[in-house]
């Protein structure tokens, strides 16, 4: 079973506007991590967000939130307020205590002005 | 350096040749991976060191590929007889821990 599921390969959003990128997990281990990247057309991963799975609230860093519903194991990355510079692919990455990062397939999100 | 570095960037070697891509961590990181992304795709697992113990190697697709880290800190990445099917990004990340990973700009490999 796949452990990591992003169900969207390609996301349009307005400038300016709100958008919810769609992220589920598989594990049966209590303890694990859970990580949101963006990688632009130049290549780099750029680390956006972490949640901790014994974390009450959802994490939040600037434009960016996760929506933490643990029972769905699920973990859908929200950025607010979308700038054209927010065009990348986005990964969804999950760690369990001492192993791998396995991550997702991707989401290609696109702003338009 | 702050951050992970790869060298070289960029690497084009003829199908049959060896090729070592090298991966510098962040100094004090424990855990070092290496991850294979192809073309549009999500990085796909090769192996994971924690100091100098490769602890797994399960992605590594063939005993063509090859990993080591003798001290703990710099990585080494070794592809024998390289195929076409080799031609990918491949990265590398270290962490502290359990946080987060942090990323090398990665070495983009064609092979011809």
């Amino acid at each position: 079973a796949q452990k990591i599921t992003q169900t969207q390969p390609g996301m349009f959003v307005q400038e300016k506007e709100a958008v919810t990128l769609d992220c589920t997990y598989d594990t049966s281990d209590p303890s694990y991590g859970l990580f949101w990247y963006k990688q632009p057309s130049s290549g780099e991963m750029i680390f956006l967000i972490y949640q901790g799975s014994y974390d009450q609230q959802n994490a939040t860093e600037g434009r960016y939130s996760l929506n933490f519903q643990k029972a769905r194991k699920s973990a859908n990355l929200v950025i607010s307020a979308s700038q054209l510079g927010d065009s990348a692919m986005y990964f969804c990455a999950m760690r369990e205590p001492g192993n791998q990062f396995y991550f997702g397939t991707g989401t290609s999100l696109t702003v338009i002005p | 350096g702050a951050g992970v570095s790869q060298s070289p960037r960029y690497k084009v070697a003829k199908r049959g040749q060896d090729v070592a891509l090298r991966c510098d961590p962040i100094s004090g990181h424990v855990s070092l991976f290496w991850y294979q992304q192809a073309l549009g795709q999500g990085p796909e697992f090769l192996t994971y060191f924690q100091n100098e113990a490769q602890l797994d190697k399960s992605g590594l697709p063939s005993d063509r590929f090859f990993a080591e880290r003798p001290e703990g800190s710099v990585s080494t990445l070794k592809i024998q007889r390289t195929q076409q099917e080799d031609s990918a990004v491949y990265l590398c990340a270290s962490s502290l821990g359990e946080g987060r990973a942090f990323f090398g700009q990665g070495t983009r490999l064609t092979v011809v």
